[in-house]
């Protein structure tokens, strides 16, 4: 099993704030990708990273894989309200996708 | 049109009872995966299929069948209920790895056993 460690767990900010959440392994991923899961719903592909030091930008998100493809952030500017909800790092492998322990965040109006 | 359908999105069941969860894809994938969300919110998989043929069973107790008449249709069969089998759980499909595909999920279904 590849495990991928998220920080933080949870995160709760004041809409118009930025953070950045972080997904960390010991293992080396071809790729790594990033999904949202709102309440009541199944977690949605937001971006894939394939390349080390790779950057990708999703309007206010901002994606990063490390240079070792062992380690990914989401940066995210100017929290809005819509931003709420769990953000899963995963990386995809053979016939699975190991999922990250997940960051539930709440962006306050 | 739902991509990924699985049904009931609800289930209350009392301990000892079986059930099963039924899941089926429209977007012509070969692989399809039962995942296990636990209280935590981490996403464990269960099973992977692979054109109807069983590819991961992740130390998933023999209480859990996943059933796959057909490519399209991956159903999860549970015996003999127990309390720590409450969770949500989700179907996916997605097209054979290759380190750049994507997962496509269902709604969940919210099991409780009572």
């Amino acid at each position: 099993t590849q495990l991928l460690e998220q920080s933080p767990q949870f995160l709760s900010i004041q809409e118009g704030e930025n953070l950045t959440v972080y997904c960390n392994s010991s293992s080396v991923f071809s790729s790594l990708q990033w999904y949202r899961q709102e309440p009541g719903e199944g977690p949605v592909l937001l971006v894939t990273v394939v390349t080390g030091g790779e950057v990708k930008k999703l309007k206010r998100l901002t994606f990063q894989f490390g240079d070792a493809r062992k380690d990914s952030s989401l940066h995210i500017t100017a929290a809005q309200p819509g931003d709420t909800g769990l953000y899963l790092c995963a990386g995809p492998e053979g016939n699975q996708f190991y999922f990250g322990t997940g960051t539930s965040l709440t962006v306050i109006p | 049109d739902t991509a990924v359908s699985q049904t009931p999105k609800y289930l209350v069941t009392q301990m000892g009872n079986d059930k099963s969860i039924k899941c089926e894809q429209n977007l012509g994938h070969d692989t399809m995966y039962w995942y296990k969300q636990d209280s935590k919110k981490f996403l464990k998989i269960m099973f992977s299929y692979n054109n109807k043929e069983l590819i991961i069973n992740e130390t998933v107790p023999n209480r859990f069948s996943p059933k796959s008449p057909d490519k399209a249709h991956l159903n999860l069969h549970i015996n003999s209920l127990e309390l720590g089998d409450s969770a949500v759980y989700f179907c996916a499909s997605s097209r054979p790895g290759t380190g750049n595909t994507e997962a496509f999920f269902g709604q969940g279904t919210r099991l409780t056993v009572v």
